[in-house]
C-alpha cells in the first residue's frame, strides 16, 4: 500500500546538536507537511511544500529548516537542537485538489 | 491567521452514551472543517469532514454539525464504544480565490476521549 514514512522512529539528542528528519512518501502527491504535537496543543505546522520548488513557512518554523529533494521527499532540519523542541514529529501528505491528509507514523525526538 | 480552540480537552464517557466535541474558529473565510481521530502510539486519521456549503453530516455513529454565523462545529458521536477512545482534533482551513485550497489546517489542541466499558 502507498504510504508516507519518517526515519527515525524515535531518537534522543543533545542540545546544541544538527538533526535530520526525513520523510518519503508513495502516494505520489504533491504537497508534503512538517507537524509537531505537544500535550495539550495539537499538532502544529512547522513548513509545507506544494511541490519541489515551493517552500512555505508554517506557523512555529523559528529553528528548523526543511528541505524538499524530490517530489516523494521532504526533510526537516534542527541546525542546533533546544530542549523545548522535544516532541513527536509528523510529516503529511496531500493530493492536488484535496485537504486530507495522511499522516506518516512519527518521530519522537527528545532533546536533553 | 487561522485560530482553532477546542473544547473539552478530557471527555470521560460510559459505554453507550453520547460523546460531544466542540471548536470554534476565527477566521470567516474558513470553508472546510475536518475531524482527526489518533488512538494511542498511531498516526492521526480523517474520520469525517464536513465543508461550509453543508449544515451537517453523518457516517454510521459519528456526526459533525457547523454554524457558520458562530464559527463554530461539533462531533457528535453516539452509542460510544471502547475502541473510541483516542485522542480527537479538529482542524480548519479555506480556500482562495478561484477555488485553490489553500492546503493547510489549523488544528485544534486535542480531546483526549475516554469510554469505560
Amino acid at each position: 500500500d502507498a504510504d508516507v514514512t519518517q526515519t527515525p522512529r524515535n531518537r534522543i539528542t543533545k542540545t546544541g546538536k544538527r538533526i535530520m528528519l526525513e520523510c518519503s512518501q508513495t502516494k505520489g502527491h504533491d504537497r508534503m507537511y512538517w507537524y509537531r504535537q505537544d500535550p495539550g496543543l495539537g499538532l502544529r505546522l512547522i513548513y509545507y511544500s506544494f511541490d519541489v520548488k515551493d517552500i512555505n513557512k508554517g506557523e512555529i518554523s523559528d529553528g528548523y529548516s526543511v528541505s524538499r529533494q524530490a517530489q516523494a521527499k521532504f526533510s526537516l532540519s534542527l541546525e542546533s537542537a533546544i530542549p523545548n523542541q522535544t516532541a513527536l514529529y509528523f510529516c503529511a501528505t496531500s493530493g492536488r485538489g484535496s485537504e486530507k491528509l495522511f499522516f506518516g507514523s512519527g518521530t519522537q525526538l527528545s532533546v536533553l | 491567521g487561522e485560530n482553532v480552540e477546542q473544547h473539552p480537552s478530557t471527555l470521560s464517557v460510559q459505554e453507550g452514551d453520547s460523546a460531544v466535541i466542540k471548536c470554534t474558529y476565527s477566521d470567516s473565510a474558513s470553508n472546510y472543517f475536518p475531524w482527526y481521530k489518533q488512538e494511542l502510539g498511531k498516526r492521526p486519521q480523517l474520520i469525517i469532514d464536513i465543508r461550509s456549503n453543508v449544515g451537517e453530516k453523518k457516517d454510521q455513529r459519528i456526526a459533525v454539525t457547523l454554524n457558520k454565523t458562530a464559527k463554530h462545529f461539533s462531533l457528535h458521536i453516539t452509542e460510544t464504544q471502547p475502541e473510541d477512545s483516542a485522542v480527537y482534533f479538529c482542524a480548519a482551513s479555506g480556500f482562495g480565490a478561484g477555488g485553490t485550497s489553500y492546503g493547510k489546517l489549523t488544528f485544534g489542541q486535542g480531546t483526549i476521549l475516554t469510554v469505560h466499558p
